[in-house]
């Protein structure tokens, strides 16, 4: 079963631009990672944040996390073209501390135009 | 090695027959994790393992799927009978502890006919 659910599932902006892209879950979470996979392989991990976090930045990343509406936005600014690709936003719980497999949502397809 | 590493690429097999497919993880990683991605979907947990031993198998989806961690470092996944329904990217991931960043190997590509 899959717990996140991004929006919008596609986004098309012209480079430059900001792309903000949405995620909500259902469950109490321990942490929430977005992650950037090109042409369906590999997973390329961009950010972690913890559920008692409310912002992270890393590079041009924004990461915000609201635990009372159990959402999460990932900010790219200054867009390129390379970073056409498609991102998921993955929740990890953490029941009395056993586990921390990963759930992810579908995915969100970014392209970025020239 | 730098990053995760799966081997085969790609595998293509038959309807029925058994395939193994193995996971390297970072070194000095203890924690392991096996998912399962269809086309247009996100990654779909299987099993994770903590050192040698499977803390939780609760995604693997029947008794045909089974994975194994001998030495607390590579691990294989093992496909018995295979279905249609099994192709799928199987992706490894590993994290140096339980509740941290997991790394993604770029996985195989099974298919099978």
């Amino acid at each position: 079963s899959q717990q996140g659910e991004e929006d919008p599932q596609a986004l098309s902006i012209q480079e430059g631009e900001n792309a903000t892209m949405n995620c909500s879950y259902k469950t109490s979470i321990n942490n929430l990672q977005w992650y950037r996979q090109n042409s369906g392989r590999g997973l390329v991990h961009l950010i972690l944040i913890r559920s008692n976090e409310r912002e992270k930045h890393s590079g041009r990343l924004r990461v915000t996390l609201d635990t009372s509406k159990k959402s999460s936005s990932l900010l790219i600014t200054a867009s390129r073209a390379a970073d056409t690709a498609s991102y998921f936003c993955a929740t990890a719980t953490d029941a009395a501390g056993a586990n921390s497999k990963l759930t992810f949502g579908k995915g969100i397809t970014l392209s970025v135009r020239p | 090695g730098a990053g995760v590493s799966q081997t085969p690429s790609n595998k293509v097999t038959e309807k029925g027959k058994y395939v193994e497919l193995r996971c390297d993880p970072i070194s000095g990683h203890t924690a392991l994790y096996w998912y399962r991605q269809s086309l247009g979907q996100g990654p779909e947990f299987l099993i994770y393992f903590q050192g040698t031993g499977a803390a939780d198998d609760s995604g693997l989806p029947n008794d045909r799927f089974f994975a194994v961690r001998p030495e607390g470092s590579v691990s294989t996944l093992k496909i018995q009978r295979t279905e249609r329904g099994d192709s799928a990217v199987y992706l490894c991931a590993s994290s140096l502890i339980r509740g941290e960043t997991q790394y993604f190997g770029p996985g195989t590509r099974l298919l099978v006919l």
